[in-house]
């Protein structure tokens, strides 16, 4: 079935320096992403969301870009802080149905 | 409270016994789903209702899960006769409107153990 997949399960940086976590996603109707980070013993926390007519949009420190034609999703985040520590996972949804398909997540570690 | 809020945040209950897990929605929210997460991996979709109605239930693994929404606010997943893989831990979330495309919000889970 369709799934939405990360390229590396764990990354580590260096504190200050800017992270990158990547997305794969295979179902080629989706047309709403989404970024969540979850800390040990949480619920996932909305990060930020795309929509495919988009290819990149910008937050607070994050930014999020959208390659449909090879169906990539890259979270960005800037100045890498200690409370950047968590599982990020992202996320899709396809036309009318409500409900989020995650990938399996990926472990970011900041270093001192 | 500001955010969704789940109880009991752990539940540890014996093989064969049936568990309620609420969910208090953000006030207001229309949109109310359940996810599954199992350790190590992402959540996966159970259930979604509109209100009181349930429009999809398409993730629920077996007849023992059953899921209301009474009143259109909190909701209950009730596990029946429960099994050891049944445990993990169960997600709530909630979205302020009806359409798709809008960012849910999670609660902290309720972490079922099935003894």
């Amino acid at each position: 079935g369709e799934s939405v997949g990360l390229h590396l399960p764990t990354l580590s940086v260096q504190e200050g320096d800017n992270s990158i976590i990547n997305c794969a996603y295979s179902n080629s109707a989706s047309d709403y992403f989404i970024w969540y980070k979850q800390e040990s013993g949480k619920g996932p926390q909305f990060i930020i969301d795309i929509r495919s007519n988009m290819d990149k949009r910008q937050g607070q420190r994050v930014t999020v870009l959208l390659n449909k034609t090879v169906k990539h999703l890259s979270l960005q985040i800037a100045a890498t802080q200690p409370g950047d520590s968590a599982v990020y996972f992202c996320a899709e949804s396809s036309g009318s149905a409500r409900q989020l398909t995650f990938g399996s997540g990926t472990q970011l570690t900041v270093l001192p | 409270g500001a955010g969704v809020s789940q109880s009991p945040r752990y539940k540890v209950a014996k093989r064969g016994q049936d568990v309620a897990l609420r969910c208090d929605p953000i006030s207001g929210h229309v949109s109310l789903f359940w996810y599954q997460q199992a350790l190590g991996q992402g959540p996966e979709f159970l259930t979604y209702f509109q209100n009181e109605a349930q429009l999809d239930k398409s993730g629920l693994p077996s007849d023992r899960f059953f899921a209301e929404r009474p009143e259109g606010s909190v909701s209950t997943l009730k596990i029946q006769r429960t099994q050891q893989e049944d445990s993990a831990v169960y997600l709530c979330a909630s979205s302020s409107g009806p359409s798709a495309n809008q960012p849910q919000h999670f609660g902290d889970g309720t972490r079922l153990s099935i003894l």
